[in-house]
């Protein structure tokens, strides 16, 4: 079974404060990682698709990489605006079709001024 | 501007009420999706659509319904089968054929309340 973890839960950084959140997961053969960031009480909005180990993303203050067994979405010098919950979701080959993701629970990240 | 368009946002249900979620999308993506979303747990797959009056289940269907009589279309019924129904329900869709290793488009969710 297809398991996705991410840590840590909730995390509070001071704006400027530059960090990562952790997203590890378990399948039988990895067709795409994904990140999301979900503001409250909206769905989730795609930020990078990561396909193979040693692949990087970029985009303005966020940056994904991967790992086989792990992806970090890395934050540098977050702005208030950044605050939301980013989620990670893998999607493996032979799910049967459908292109179907399973999620992690998400990390919810508060930057203060 | 294309999107997805879930309706209500804010839904109540009465004990022993069926109700259906509105999700219509104009990106004229194959794909459709549902799933349901609680706090402390990852969004889990409810059903999805791959191409016109055709679905499948996903991991958590029992309770709820579908159909996929129009391409941008894709409603879901909560019945009253489904025990636990208070959740955030979200709706996504992607091009099936092209782009096959990008993101899903998500609406912007519709909150059910048992009352």
């Amino acid at each position: 079974e297809d398991q996705v973890t991410q840590s840590p839960e909730a995390l509070r950084l001071q704006e400027g404060e530059s960090s990562s959140l952790n997203c590890s997961y378990t399948v039988s053969g990895l067709r795409g990682l994904f990140w999301y960031r979900q503001d409250p009480g909206k769905g989730p909005e795609f930020l990078f698709t990561l396909y193979s180990a040693g692949e990087e993303k970029e985009k303005e203050r966020l940056k994904a990489t991967l790992t086989k067994k792990e992806s970090f979405l890395h934050i540098t010098a977050p702005k208030p605006e950044d605050s939301a919950t980013y989620l990670c979701a893998v999607q493996a080959y032979g799910t049967g079709g459908g292109n179907k993701l399973t999620f992690g629970t998400g990390t919810q990240l508060k930057v203060e001024l | 501007d294309g999107g997805i368009t879930q309706s209500p946002k804010y839904l109540f249900r009465k004990e022993g009420q069926n109700v259906t979620l509105s999700c219509e999308q104009n990106l004229n993506h194959d794909a459709m999706y549902w799933y349901r979303q609680d706090p402390g747990q990852g969004l889990r797959l409810i059903y999805y659509s791959q191409i016109v009056n055709d679905f499948q289940k996903g991991d958590i269907a029992e309770g709820y319904s579908v159909s996929r009589e129009k391409k941008e279309s894709f409603p879901l019924t909560v019945t009253s089968a489904q025990k636990n129904p208070t959740a955030f329900y979200l709706c996504a869709s992607k091009e099936a054929a092209l782009g096959e290793f990008d993101g899903y488009t998500f609406g912007s969710g519709t909150r059910l309340t048992v009352v």
